[in-house]
């Protein structure tokens, strides 16, 4: 059964940075693209990135472009996220996602999240 | 696009319907409109994807309708496991975007 495991959350001070991984397993993951979302407490739902199944294509956010950097890598079937310059308002449990197909901007499987405090 | 959920608390007791709204600023083409559960402390499952069609394992009393810029979600028999916060979230356009939320409460 597909299996996403997200890993690297914590506490950091403002303006530092941190590195989130998602341990894929239960699927092909070199044919997917895969997302992050994020959940600030008490909050609704926000897309963060995607990145297309071979790595070739990324999108973001507004709120996190030029800071955070989506990437892959297949032969290990983990995706990360590298956050930098972070922010009080990146505080949120962070998810990775996976979309059915290629990239198509919905997400058909969740992993369980990591928690990002971003505080001083 | 900004998707608006109405009402933002809706609350039933066990066998009744629900009804979900989740208008869209613009219309969605392809009816590009997800629906997710999520229960406290748990991650968002899928529902519903293309506006009417059932995730895999998503009981059939779960049912979405829907075109344009006004989508449904209906739950023909509420079951005590239903209580959650529901979301829409259309994927037409990036940045891809969720309403704010319907807590469905006894």
């Amino acid at each position: 059964q597909v299996q996403l495991v997200e890993s690297g959350g914590g506490v950091v001070q403002p303006g530092r940075s941190l590195r989130l991984s998602c341990a894929a397993s239960g699927f092909t993951f070199s044919t997917y693209g895969m997302h992050w979302v994020r959940q600030a407490p008490g909050k609704g739902l926000e897309w963060v990135a995607v990145i297309s199944y071979d790595g070739s294509r990324k999108h973001y956010a507004d709120s996190v472009k030029g800071r955070f950097t989506i990437s892959r890598d297949n032969s290990e079937n983990t995706l990360y996220l590298q956050m930098n310059s972070l922010r009080v308002e990146d505080t949120a449990m962070y998810y990775c996602a996976k979309d059915p197909g290629f990239w198509s901007g919905h997400f058909d499987f969740w992993g369980q999240g990591t928690l990002v405090t971003v505080s001083s | 696009i900004v998707l608006t959920q109405s009402p933002g608390t809706l609350s039933l007791s066990p066998g009744e319907r629900a009804t979900l709204s989740c208008r869209a600023s613009q219309s969605i083409s392809r009816s590009y409109l997800a629906w997710y559960q999520q229960k406290p402390g748990q991650a968002p499952r899928l529902l519903i994807y293309g506006a009417s069609s059932r995730a895999t394992g998503i009981p059939d009393r779960f049912s979405g309708s829907g075109s344009g810029a006004d989508f449904t979600l209906t739950i023909s028999r509420l079951e005590p496991e239903d209580f959650a916060v529901y979301y829409c979230q259309q994927y037409d356009n990036s940045p891809y975007t969720f309403g704010q939320g319907t807590k469905l409460e006894i």
